[in-house]
């Protein structure tokens, strides 16, 4: 499996400003997916980031609210734009991984997640 | 579209109890069908992939099934550290993406 890792773990950050997250493959990768985590509720794609191409948004999820880099097949980062409380979630980065039936990747895995608090 | 629901929402078994949750799906053809474990605080943990109806698989005291319709996970006299909240996700076959349920939040008291 891969092993991910996601920086930082956790912020507090001020209403208005911004943050980026880093999330960290120790393999290289094709596709790289970013999830918010609402507080108390399942998993939701934000969006899927290819290296060498623009990231496609889900609904609701647009580019100058949510900037996404993916720089090389190893590396991607997700930037949470002028936030407010209601962007307070945890923010989770996922790689496609395995070669299963068909050759059809076995699954995805996740980082540890970036726990954000806007106050 | 597709859904994923996910019942109960919450389980309280006792250590020894077996029991099993469900996670029915509508999907416009099914790619698989994922089983994570979330631990508080923690990214969701891989368990178990499924292709298609009949497929069955087994990790410890955990087994998950598929139908057409639905997947159900078996847990046999589960323990206390089997307490995390259950996700289960479908995959189709005409996208990347993951639709995951709301989870099955289990405590397992001893």
């Amino acid at each position: 499996s891969a092993v991910i890792s996601q920086k930082p773990s956790r912020d507090i950050c001020q209403r208005g400003t911004s943050l980026t997250i880093q999330c960290q493959v120790d393999s290289q990768v094709t596709m790289m997916f970013w999830y918010r985590q609402q507080p108390g509720q399942s998993l939701t794609l934000i969006a899927t980031a290819n290296q060498g191409s623009e990231a496609t948004y889900e609904s609701g999820f647009v580019i100058d609210k949510f900037p996404i880099s993916r720089p090389n097949l190893t590396f991607s980062t997700l930037t949470v734009s002028n936030m407010s409380p209601e962007d307070s979630s945890i923010y989770l980065c996922s790689v496609e991984w395995g070669q299963g039936v068909l050759g059809i990747s076995d699954t995805q895995y996740f980082g540890p997640g970036t726990r954000l608090t806007v106050l | 579209e597709d859904q994923v629901t996910q019942s109960p929402e919450a389980l309280r078994l006792q250590e020894g109890e077996s029991s099993s949750l469900n996670c029915s799906y509508t999907v416009s053809g099914l790619r698989g069908l994922f089983w994570y474990r979330q631990d508080p605080g923690k990214g969701p943990e891989f368990l178990f992939t499924l292709y298609s109806a009949g497929e069955e698989k087994e990790k410890e005291r955990l087994k998950a099934t598929l139908t057409k319709k639905e997947s159900f996970l078996h847990i046999t006299a589960p323990k206390p550290e089997d307490s995390a909240t259950y996700l289960c996700a479908v995959q189709a076959d005409n996208n990347n993406d993951m639709r995951f349920g709301a989870g099955t939040r289990l405590t397992v008291k001893p």
